[in-house]
């Protein structure tokens, strides 16, 4: 079974504050991916990773950064937390399984900015 | 701009019935297709891929792709409450590993 997890459920953080949301994957896939889901606007990519510090920018990836230094963890860092980042943060890693790259979800961090 | 459309329903079914849920994408290259289910609070999770015009069966899901038409449909066969959740569908262009998700059919079966 594929395994993805993520280090906290809850997070509750200040304005300000320099966030650091971890996921690890127990599956050595290649690419790993962050977004964020909002109600009315879905699931939203933040970054993703082809592999060990490689890192590219996907459709929201303003006020974010992220780290890949081994291949099983992919961190998403937010530099200094506003409100408008409150979300529930979900990461991903993909196989390539039946000719195609799939991607498998840990179980999300909800984290609310004060 | 790649788009994926869904309608949010909710979709209501009473148990025991056929639910279709349909997306509807607007890139021409896109390759493989997805479907997603997610309870309320919870991640989503994977219940089957297609890339093939035509039918793909697994258990009580079908998944149904039209390339010319451009869509990609879910049926479930005998609904069950448990089935209630939020189904997202997601597509894949080729030569890209990421996904471009709709915003999700919710569908409610009643027992």
């Amino acid at each position: 079974d594929v395994k993805v997890t993520q280090s906290s459920r809850y997070l509750v953080k200040r304005t300000g504050e320099k966030v650091f949301l971890e996921c690890v994957q127990d599956m050595d896939h290649e690419n790993m991916f962050w977004y964020r889901q909002d109600p009315g606007l879905g699931l939203r990519l933040i970054y993703f990773s082809y592999d060990v510090k490689m890192k590219e920018k996907g459709d929201i990836p303003e006020g974010y950064s992220v780290s890949r230094e081994k291949k099983e963890r992919f961190s998403l860092i937010l530099e200094s937390a506003s409100t408008n980042q409150t979300s529930m943060y979900l990461c991903a890693s993909s196989l390539w399984t039946e000719g195609t790259d799939t991607q498998y979800f840990g179980p999300g961090t909800r984290l609310t900015v004060l | 701009q790649k788009e994926v459309e869904q309608n949010s329903g909710p979709l209501s079914v009473p148990e025991g019935a056929i639910a279709s849920l349909n997306c509807t994408y607007s890139d021409r290259g896109s390759q493989s297709f997805f479907w997603y289910r997610q309870y309320s609070g919870k991640s989503p999770e994977l219940i089957m891929f297609i890339y093939s015009n035509g039918d793909k069966e697994d258990g009580r899901f079908t998944a149904q792709l039209n390339k010319a038409s451009q869509y990609v449909s879910l049926l479930i066969r005998d609904s069950q409450p448990s089935d209630s959740a939020t189904y997202l569908c997601a597509v894949r262009v080729s030569g890209y590993s990421t996904l471009t998700f709709g915003k999700g059919t919710m569908l409610l079966v009643s027992p």
